[in-house]
Order: structure tokens, then sequence, then C-alpha cells
């Protein structure tokens, strides 16, 4: 069974770093992107980028360009977004999911909520 | 960048047919995607490429797309299917997903 399992949420402040985790199981995670999605508050779904494992190929929306990390630890079938300095702007919901770069979202993570407050 | 562009809200009566559209520029020349978001609720793939439907996804979802518009049809709505719908399309020129803004179906 696919299996996108997400860390839980966090609260930071402004200014904090962060890394959150989607923990990947049930298939060969070489053969698929692996994207990030954000969902700010009653806001709809924004891509932000996604990574190819099988050669770390990463691509990132304009908009998130600089602004975000994505990585993948495959020895532990484990994808991460990091920010190094969070703003207030950065509090929403982030989905991981499998696909992207011509092919459907067909599974997704449950969602990391990220507050960020004083 | 490429935009999509959806109705923000379709209201549908039980039974009835709901028409969800999402246009772009020349979209009929692209695969497009449907995700279902209750509320709460991580979006679930209920059309693929177009028209394909994903396993344990109900008959009465299906898909069209064809010059600048692609539509989701559901028919014999339920108040289950009550939900955001978001089309979603990768643009090979500028090598990026795009979702469209999501369509807030409303059962009467």
């Amino acid at each position: 069974e696919v299996q996108l399992v997400q860390s839980g949420a966090e609260v930071k402040k402004p200014g904090e770093s962060l890394k959150i985790s989607c923990k990947i199981s049930g298939y060969n995670l070489m053969n698929y992107w692996i994207a990030w999605v954000r969902q700010m508050p009653g806001k709809g779904l924004e891509w932000m980028g996604l990574i190819y494992p099988n050669d770390f190929d990463t691509r990132y929306s304009l908009s998130f360009q600089g602004q975000v990390t994505i990585s993948i630890d495959k020895s532990i079938n484990t994808a991460y977004l990091q920010w190094s300095s969070l703003k207030s702007s950065d509090s929403a919901i982030y989905y991981c999911a499998r696909g992207g770069n011509s092919s459907p979202f067909d599974y997704w993570g449950q969602g990391t909520l990220v507050t960020v407050s004083p | 960048s490429y935009v999509l562009t959806q109705s923000p809200s379709v209201s549908v009566a039980p039974g009835k047919t709901a028409m969800i559209t999402c246009g772009g520029d020349s979209i009929g020349t692209r695969d497009v995607n449907w995700y279902q978001q209750k509320p709460g609720r991580a979006p679930v793939l209920v059309i693929y490429s177009d028209t394909g439907r994903p396993s344990g996804i109900p008959e009465r979802f299906s898909g069209s797309n064809s010059g600048n518009t692609a539509t989701l049809t559901i028919s014999r709505v339920e108040a289950g299917d009550e939900a955001d719908y978001y089309c979603h399309l990768w643009h090979s020129r500028s090598d990026h997903d795009v979702f469209g803004p999501g369509t807030t179906v409303t059962v009467l």
C-alpha cells in the first residue's frame, strides 16, 4: 500500500528555521517525482516544487525559489521541505504528493500544519 | 506562466448534474487532472489525463477536455460530493505544475 506520512504540526516564531518531512512507503521511490503543495488558510492549492529521487533533480515554482529547499534522503525514503528563516506568511498546511512533471498527484500525505507567530 | 481559471462556486440539487470548468490557453492540448478536497482533508485524485478515473472513484465522475476548456462532470450528485475541486496540469514550456484556483461545489 502506497503511503506518504508527514510529520506533525509545528508552531514557530518568525526568523526560526524548520524542516518538515514526508515518509514514503509502498512503492519504488526512484520511479516517481515527489512534490510539495502549499495551502494557506481558506485558500487554494499552490505547487511549490518537486524532486526526482533517482537523480535529485529539483524544480521550484518561481514563487518559492530561494524561499524553501526541497530534499530527499533515499536511505530512509523520506522527503523534506525546509525553511531557513520563517515568516508569518509561511503559516499554511503543506502537503507532499507523489507525482507531478506530467504525472497526476495520485497519492498525498495527510498534510502538516505550520503556524508562524510572534 | 500558465494560468488556469475556474468559477468560484457551483450549486447543484441532489440527483442533478454538476459541471465544473477549467479554462486555459489551448488546454485541450494538455493532460488535465482533477482533485476533490473535502474540509480538513488532503486532496484526492478523481480524474487523470482528462478522462481517466482512478480505482475507487465512482463512474458518476467523468472528464472531458477540448479547445480552451476542460470539464469535470459529476452525474447524479450526492450530498457527499460537496467539496472543493481543483484542476491541474503540467506546463511543459515552463516545466511547472499548475493548479486552478478551485471551485466549491455546494449540494442544495
